[in-house]
């Protein structure tokens, strides 16, 4: 069981380009959660996908921002025209469906450094 | 919604002495309380959790308590060594619920 799976584990862009980061989640798994966690800061919860559905994107920024996991493939947190403070480190989590209590399980982050 | 708030923010310790992390929440619906370990450059580990329906739980050299009345609770670390130096965050959720909301972490320095 290969756990979370994100990548890149760093990425560096330009302000203005485009971040894609990718997260597979946990064998069984069908709930991804994008966290995003500012240098010596917490974990700042943003969207909440299931398979081809955005639950909750309550912590997500109205713009430039985007999210998805598509039937096939990973879940995708998209940042357009980056800008210096988009510059982080972005953690994917997965979940088991389940009535009990929601146990997450962190891949290792993406890092994204904007210049 | 959920405000989950977390005190000290740094704790540095000897080795050999206990460490007590604590936090507090405001939304009464809350009813799961995982603690996660983040070392440097990696990504949070859940290493106790705790539900309302106890008090406390224990696991070898970490506990946690849980005062629901008061909505507040605890990690303790007894016997600490230099490995247990990392960041260490509580969360609150409830069950059922999707969304954690986690507190803003203690960095924990154990000196050998």
């Amino acid at each position: 069981n290969a756990g979370v799976m994100q990548n890149p584990r760093h990425l560096v862009r330009r302000r203005g380009q485009e971040a894609r980061l990718r997260c597979s989640p946990m064998k069984g798994h069908s709930h991804v959660y994008w966290y995003r966690q500012l240098p010596e800061e917490g974990l700042k919860f943003m969207v909440y996908l299931q398979k081809e559905n955005i639950i909750d994107e309550s912590g997500m920024p109205k713009e430039r921002f985007s999210a998805e996991f598509p039937k096939e493939g990973p879940s995708i947190l998209r940042i357009q025209q980056v800008v210096r403070g988009d510059s982080a480190a972005y953690f994917c989590a997965s979940s088991r469906l389940t009535d009990s209590a929601n146990v997450l399980t962190f891949g290792a982050g993406s890092r994204l450094t904007v210049l | 919604g959920e405000n989950v708030e977390q005190h000290p923010s740094t704790l540095s310790v000897q080795e050999g002495d206990s460490a007590v992390i604590k936090c507090t929440y405001s939304d009464s619906a809350s009813n799961y309380f995982p603690w996660y370990k983040q070392e440097l450059g990696k990504g949070p580990q859940l290493i106790i959790d705790i539900r309302s329906n106890v008090g406390e739980k224990k696991d070898q050299r970490i506990a946690v308590t849980l005062n629901k009345t008061a909505k507040h609770f605890s990690l303790h670390i007894t016997e600490t060594q230099p490995e247990d130096s990392a960041v260490y965050f509580c969360a609150a959720s409830e069950t059922g619920g999707f969304k954690t909301i986690f507190g803003a972490g203690t960095r924990l320095f154990v000196k050998a």
